[in-house]
């Protein structure tokens, strides 16, 4: 499978102890994004990077969140001191783009889904 | 900052029937536009963007969405649903010069015997 891959696919928690989400992005994209999807709602940019630089965050990314993406491959989003209301799927896309000003396709993974009990 | 807007969080067609899926995008400069399909516990996949070229949009599995200045609408039709088609769909902009995407908040279309 050449897809966007992520891990775990589904992570329960107790309010307060750390998540750790990975995403391997498709092989040749430079570009790799994180994205929060709670019930009923769209997707909610986080986070992006080109190679191993993050580029944009969000405000949505509060000091609890931290994402890190070392050799410009894979990425982890973790998150510290996990509260009830960062209960949702975790969506992470890639694309391949050297320009700002290009479209490029963003290709989704399967999403990992946190339930903080 | 450029939003769009999904009217209807639900819409319910009988299998045949035509689909119509409304998004209205706010921005002062021609952005460009996706619609994204979600089925249960599945990420995202594209049906179809536009890009500043042709006005009229076809994109996979026989949906096709219109880009109308004027009304500021991307609106996503199918001229036959199937039951297949239910899921949910995402209407999205993305601001030129920037990589994110921003979602509307979802249509959940139901398809009926």
């Amino acid at each position: 499978d050449t897809g966007v891959s992520q891990n775990p696919r589904h992570k329960i928690t107790k309010r307060g102890q750390n998540v750790t989400f990975r995403c391997d992005p498709i092989s040749e994209h430079n570009r790799l994004y994180w994205y929060r999807q709670t019930l009923g709602q769209g997707p909610e940019f986080l986070t992006y990077f080109q190679n191993e630089a993050q580029l944009e965050k969000s405000r949505l990314l509060s000091d609890r969140f931290s994402a890190e993406r070392p050799k410009g491959s894979f990425s982890t989003l973790e998150i510290q001191r996990t509260e009830q209301g960062d209960s949702a799927m975790y969506l992470c896309a890639s694309s391949f783009g050297t320009s700002a000003s290009t479209y490029n396709e963003q290709f989704f993974g399967p999403g990992t889904r946190l339930t903080v009990l | 900052a450029q939003s769009v807007t999904q009217l209807g969080s639900h819409v319910s067609v009988s299998e045949g029937a035509l689909v119509l899926l409304r998004c209205n995008y706010s921005s002062s400069v021609p952005p460009y536009l996706f619609w994204y399909v979600q089925y249960p516990n599945q990420g995202l996949q594209l049906l179809l963007k536009y890009t500043s070229a042709a006005t009229l949009v076809k994109g996979i599995n026989g949906f096709e969405a219109e880009f109308k200045k004027s009304e500021t609408s991307f609106h996503l039709t199918k001229p036959s649903a199937h039951m297949s088609d239910a899921a949910e769909y995402f209407c999205a902009v993305r601001n030129t010069g920037f990589q994110k995407l921003v979602f509307g908040t979802g249509t959940r279309l139901l398809v009926s015997p």
